[in-house]
Order: C-alpha cells, then structure tokens, then sequence
C-alpha cells in the first residue's frame, strides 16, 4: 500500500521568511495530493492540493510542487506570518482508491 | 463552501457507556464520508470509510463491533463507540468527500472516557 514521508518533522522560522516542508510517497499510482494545515484542537483544513497531471499549483503565499518520477512533492509557504503556525499534513492517494494517506506531520513555529 | 460539522464537539463519558458522534456536511452531499482517530502530537488514522446506504469498510485492526457507523443519509454519518474505555479517549475527526478526491473535514470531537 501507500505510505507517505513527511520533513521536517518540526519546522522554525522568522516572520517574513520562507517555509519548505517535504513528502515522498511510494505508490507511483497516486495521482492527488492534498496538504492540511491543523491548529490545535481543530480540524485539518484543506489549503492547496495537486494533481497529478500539473507540475506546480499556486495560491496567494502558498505553493505546491510534484515531481512525478522522484515521488516527491513539497509545500511552499512564502512571507511567513505568525497565524501560519500550526501543523501541517501532506497525504496522497490514488485514483483507485477514496483513502488518503498522511505523513506524519510537520509542527511549524513562525517567531514574530 | 464544503463546511462540515461534528456534534459534539467534546463528551466525556463513564467507562462502559456509549457514545454516539454526528458528521453532517452542511452545504453539499457527501456520498462517502470517513471517520479518522487522532492521538496527541501524531498523524491522523483512517477507521473506516462510509458510504451512503450501505455497510462501512473498516480499516484492519478496527473493531466494527465496537465503532459502530451508521451513514443513513448524504448529509449524515454517525459513529458509536459502544462499551467505551479509557483506551478509546481521542480525538475522533470524521471527513466527507466532496468530489472525486477532495475530503474536507470536521472540527473533531475530543472523547474523554473515564
């Protein structure tokens, strides 16, 4: 089955500086990659994911990149604030199959 | 849009009793929903996956006799943990599908068992 690695596991940075965390996946037939931002005693929010017919997906501060034949896939957070603090879920899944499966979480500090 | 909610938000509950937790998505029909089970400081556990007028699939190592789900209509799926223990204090946090692969989820319900 799937399995998804996710680094950092923990992640600080200075307000205004860039964040990068990354995830690697094993299943070359997964074809969707969501990321989660989870603030703590919440629900995961869904804030950009990929497919895998593009290469890169932007919103606003926030992009997302696959690379296809090293199964990997990152995000990137531009001009960090400290409301980005959180932990942050990669997960991938496969046209065959509803399930998502999740790295294990990157906790992201933003210092003010 | 694709806001999902869970009732309660947090229960705590004697050893032995039951527990039943809603997921409704309020502004769009879900056909599959899933209910995950999240410890501290650790990733998200699928339990099973709900489909609409039919029998859950659970997850291996996921008891269906104790994690009863029941998903009656295309806004609603329930989850009872009956005979609950300490063992199942958690944090339980259900997602519903709202296109082909896109799951948005609920703000989870903290279970306390004592």
């Amino acid at each position: 089955g799937e399995n998804v690695e996710q680094h950092p596991s923990t992640l600080s940075v200075q307000e205004g500086d860039s964040a990068v965390i990354k995830c690697t996946y094993s299943d070359s037939a997964s074809n969707y990659f969501p990321w989660y931002k989870q603030e703590l005693g919440k629900g995961p929010q869904l804030i950009i994911d990929i497919r895998s017919n593009v290469g890169e997906k932007k919103d606003q501060r926030i992009a997302v990149t696959l690379n296809k034949t090293a199964k990997h896939f990152s995000l990137h957070i531009t001009e960090t604030q400290p409301e980005d603090s959180a932990v942050y879920f990669c997960a991938a899944s496969s046209g065959g199959s509803e399930k998502l499966v999740f790295g294990k979480g990157t906790k992201l500090t933003v210092n003010p | 849009g694709a806001v999902v909610s869970q009732h309660p938000s947090w229960v705590i509950c004697k050893s032995g009793t039951s527990v039943k937790i809603e997921c409704r998505s309020l502004d769009f029909q879900a056909t599959t929903m899933f209910w995950y089970r999240q410890f501290p400081k650790q990733s998200l556990m699928l339990m099973a996956t709900s489909n609409e007028g039919s029998k859950a699939t659970y997850e291996q190592g996921v008891e269906k006799d104790k994690f009863l789900i029941n998903h009656a209509s295309l806004t609603l799926s329930t989850l009872t943990v009956t005979s609950a223990h300490p063992e199942d204090s958690s944090f339980y946090i259900c997602s519903a599908r709202a296109s082909v692969s896109e799951q948005f989820f609920g703000p989870g319900t903290r279970l306390t068992v004592l």
